[in-house]
């Protein structure tokens, strides 16, 4: 079983300011890094895919950087909104063989930002 | 399109009763996973299928089986349900464009076992 971790486990920021969180993952047979939003009662969204060591993402006011030489992911948001208010997940996706296409999510991070 | 439908939406069952739960998806994708989400445990995989006619365990298959019945469908079944089965479930596929896969997810299943 693979060890993605997800760090802090829950973030509670005041409206404006920015804040980030990290995911850990296996350096070893590294394929693709996903980050995803995922709201109450509603279903899991693609923030970023990023397969290459030094990729960096952007989309909006959120960001995220990859180091897969040391296994980790760092996702920005810049002056935090209350809709911001979600779970990320960060999912690791291993390299070739029957595994293919098969993703390992973390615990995910709970953010909340109050007005 | 409706990409990927799951149903029921909420499911109460009893202690033993059994049940199956429903994925669809209209994108002609090959693989379709069923995870199951639990407060601070984020996604686990239950079950996957790359392809027509084949499936494969994950990270939490015990208590389930599966049916890939078609290229389009794909319905997870709990024999005798258990409250330790009680979770959100998500059906998800994938679609791999420049070598890079993203899967979707469907609106997921809350299900509670008493």
């Amino acid at each position: 079983i693979l060890n993605v971790e997800q760090s802090p486990q829950s973030l509670h920021v005041q409206e404006g300011d920015s804040t980030n969180f990290t995911c850990s993952f296996p350096s070893s047979n590294f394929y693709a890094l996903h980050w995803y939003r995922w709201e109450t009662a509603k279903s899991p969204e693609a923030l970023f895919v990023m397969t290459l060591n030094g990729d960096e993402k952007k989309k909006g006011r959120i960001s995220a950087t990859l180091n897969t030489k040391e296994g980790y992911s760092y996702l920005y948001i810049k002056g935090s909104q209350p809709e911001d208010s979600a779970t990320y997940l960060c999912a690791f996706g291993v390299a070739g063989g029957t595994s293919y296409g098969k993703l390992t999510f973390g615990q995910g991070t709970i953010l909340t930002v109050h007005p | 399109n409706a990409g990927v439908t799951q149903t029921p939406k909420f499911q109460v069952l009893k202690t033993g009763q059994s049940m199956t739960l429903q994925c669809a998806q209209d994108m002609n994708h090959n693989s379709m996973y069923w995870y199951r989400q639990d407060p601070g445990m984020g996604l686990r995989l239950i079950y996957y299928s790359a392809s027509e006619g084949t499936t494969d365990k994950g990270e939490v298959p015990n208590g389930y089986n599966v049916s890939r019945l078609n290229k389009r469908e794909f319905s997870l079944r709990l024999e005798s349900a258990a409250p330790s089965q009680t979770s959100v479930y998500f059906c998800a596929t994938n679609i791999i464009a420049g070598g890079i896969y993203e899967q979707y997810f469907g609106p997921g299943t809350r299900l509670t076992v008493t």
